[in-house]
């Protein structure tokens, strides 16, 4: 069964501060990689895709372990906006032709002014 | 920006009957999807979709469920005699390609079964 775990907080941080979320992927072979952010009762919408070499938009960043099957997302200076769930998504990957996405329970973010 | 249009945004059905959800892609994607998310619960995978026809569906996706692409721009999801438990949100999603790239998801359509 192809699984991703995240810690489901909430994390209740202010205003400012550097928040960090990990997610772990139990198949091996996934090749994609994403973070999505969900507000409450609101459809998933892509933050940023995650690369082996890690990437940066702004505030956020992102770093891939593909041998310790790991993912995390840094925000920081964070922004009262932030407030969300964050989705760790990773590809089912199960051969060619395989498309879907497993998502995690997310982990709930509260940014307190 | 374009973005995936989801109908009826909530349907409340009698457990027995059968309900429609309709989508409509962005125009120029060409992989279409189905998810469901019970409150409080992750998001899962139901079916994919590609040239017009199923790619891969989840355990979830039986005999109760079917997919359709009716013409050129909707995309749906039938669901025979609703169960209780079929309560869910469920969002379409569509991509330019595969699952390397963004899906982009509809707003959703809160299904309560009662």
């Amino acid at each position: 069964r192809k699984e991703v775990e995240q810690d489901p907080g909430p994390f209740n941080v202010p205003e400012g501060a550097t928040v960090a979320f990990n997610c772990t992927y139990s198949n091996s072979a996934s090749q994609s990689f994403f973070w999505y952010r969900q507000d409450c009762r609101k459809e998933p919408k892509l933050l940023m895709s995650v690369y082996s070499s890690g990437n940066e938009d702004g505030r956020f960043t992102a770093q891939l372990n593909r041998a310790s099957q790991y993912i995390s997302l840094l925000i920081r200076d964070s922004k009262l906006s932030d407030s969300a769930t964050y989705l760790c998504v990773v590809d089912a990957y199960s051969g060619a032709g395989s498309y879907q996405l497993t998502f995690g329970k997310g982990t709930k973010l509260s940014v307190i002014p | 920006e374009p973005e995936v249009t989801q109908t009826p945004s909530h349907q409340v059905t009698q457990m027995g009957q059968e309900v429609i959800l309709r989508c409509v892609p962005i125009s120029n994607h060409l992989y279409f999807y189905w998810y469901r998310q019970i409150l409080g619960q992750k998001v899962e995978f139901l079916v994919s979709f590609y040239n017009n026809e199923i790619s891969e569906k989840s355990e979830i996706f039986d005999d109760q469920f079917s997919v359709e692409r009716p013409d050129g721009s909707n995309f749906t999801l039938k669901i025979r005699s609703t169960k209780l438990e079929d309560s869910a949100m469920y969002f379409c999603a569509s991509s330019e390609t595969g699952s390397d790239t963004e899906a982009f998801f509809g707003q959703g359509t809160r299904l309560t079964v009662v």
